[in-house]
């Protein structure tokens, strides 16, 4: 089965700083990949994902995200914040084929200061 | 074209009492998915339903069930509400199993 780190619960960036959330995963082949936003009392809004090929992956609102191997790893970034990002950003990870459940990390809280 | 709706949008609930929520996938999607978030807690995936037919449940008691209908809406039940199943409920849709597009959610809070 597999499994999804957020190490961070909490991230507290100045606005126009820049931005990197942690995502770690478990899983014995290359699988899925997303993340996804959630504004508060709203639902979850995908910002992007990987599949397959490129390991750069760019997604809506300036943010983009790259796939390490090597390190099972899936990091958010973001050249420029800006106060709309604050939020909280969940990674999600899910496996091809079968029973596809996607499952999700427990979501890193962005703080974005003036 | 409308995204996943969820109803209702609030629903408040005594200990012991049964809760229904519905959810309505984006049209042509089949699969409908339901999480649970809890504070604190991320999402914790409850069911998943495709055509019409209960394809796989997460480690949630019996009393959370729910079902599919021909047009692809879902519905989810708790019955004997406990305490600590106060939380936000998240349907989301997917079109091909992969991406999933979630609703805004039914915060449910049993006093």
């Amino acid at each position: 089965a597999q499994s999804v780190t957020q190490p961070d619960i909490h991230i507290t960036v100045s606005e126009g700083a820049s931005l990197e959330l942690r995502c770690n995963y478990s899983y014995g082949a290359t699988p899925y990949l997303f993340w996804y936003v959630q504004s508060p009392g709203q639902g979850l809004q995908l910002l992007l994902k990987y599949f397959s090929g490129d390991t750069l992956v760019q997604g809506i609102k300036g943010f983009e995200a790259e796939f390490k191997r090597s390190q099972s790893s899936f990091n958010l970034r973001k050249p420029s914040v800006h106060w709309s990002d604050a939020a909280e950003y969940f990674c999600a990870v899910g496996a091809p084929g079968g029973s596809y459940i996607p499952t999700f990390g427990r979501g890193t809280s962005l703080i974005v200061h003036p | 074209e409308a995204g996943v709706t969820q109803s209702p949008t609030h629903l408040i609930k005594t200990r012991g009492q049964q809760a229904t929520l519905r959810c309505s996938p984006i049209s042509g999607h089949t699969s409908v998915y339901w999480y649970q978030q809890a504070l604190g807690l991320g999402l914790q995936f409850l069911l998943w339903y495709d055509e019409g037919e209960e394809r796989n449940r997460g480690n949630f008691p019996p009393r959370f069930s729910g079902r599919q209908f021909p047009n692809y809406s879902s519905e989810l039940n708790v019955n004997a509400l406990e305490l600590e199943d106060s939380a936000l409920y998240l349907c989301a849709s997917s079109p091909e199993g992969r991406r999933l597009f979630f609703g805004s959610g039914t915060q449910l809070s049993v006093l």
